[in-house]
């Protein structure tokens, strides 16, 4: 029962590559979330989707792009890595909001 | 917009308790309470639904109050597996979005 899978789990970018990240999830979940934890800021919605084919901007969507076109598979893109881009990306999914939440074991991100 | 937590921060020695408060400036429909420790995921504690319900597990509990538009946890004889960081995450306004708290690092010492 894997739950929710991220890859990769470490990566070092330079600054103007791009890069995708994945999560899967194999608990039939329709809502998936993508978040971005830095010291001190808590965990920052970066985009979201509520279902296959949707997604929607969260808090910090700038210089991400996200795309859900299978149920179990939500991926976060940075079209040009900056250096202001190095977090702890973490996905998340769920049935709903109002139910439990079910988080990745996280990527970590350094762009130089 | 982020939920408000407070304190940022809070050291208790084993066996003293503590009190963590979530607030909003929307309306909640439901609050989520996870504990992170350092370098792992978030883990699930509890999710309280509108209707000002109170819950708890083991020697942790938490409140809503809708009203007020605010949640607060509550740990009881603290013990040193206690220790890491709570967030609350919030439906604010009934919306899609799960928006989490920048989070209360909980410290416990011997």
């Amino acid at each position: 029962n894997a739950g929710v899978t991220q890859t990769p789990k470490f990566r070092v970018l330079k600054t103007g590559q791009s890069m995708t990240l994945l999560c899967a999830q194999d608990m039939n979940h329709e809502y998936m979330y993508w978040y971005r934890q830095d010291p001190g800021m808590g965990l920052r919605l970066i985009h979201y989707s509520v279902g296959e084919g949707t997604t929607a901007k969260g808090e910090v969507p700038d210089g991400y792009n996200v795309s859900r076109l299978k149920k179990q598979n939500f991926l976060l893109g940075l079209e040009s890595a900056a250096p202001s881009q190095t977090s702890v990306y973490f996905c998340a999914s769920s049935y709903g909001t109002a139910v439990k939440a079910f988080f990745g074991q996280g990527t970590r991100l350094t762009v130089v | 917009q982020q939920p408000v937590q407070s304190p940022q921060a809070v050291i208790l020695r084993e066996g003293e308790d503590a009190v963590i408060n979530c607030s909003s400036s929307k309306a909640l429909y439901s609050v989520h309470w996870y504990r992170q420790k350092h370098g792992e995921a978030p883990v699930f504690l509890m999710i309280l639904l509108k209707g000002g319900e109170q819950k708890g597990h083991d020697k942790i509990s938490a409140s809503f109050n809708e009203k007020k538009q605010q949640s607060s946890l509550y740990l009881t004889a603290s013990q040193l597996s206690y220790s890491g960081t709570y967030f609350c995450g919030t439906d604010q306004g009934g919306s899609e979005k799960l928006v989490f708290g920048k989070g209360t690092k909980l410290t416990v010492n011997p």
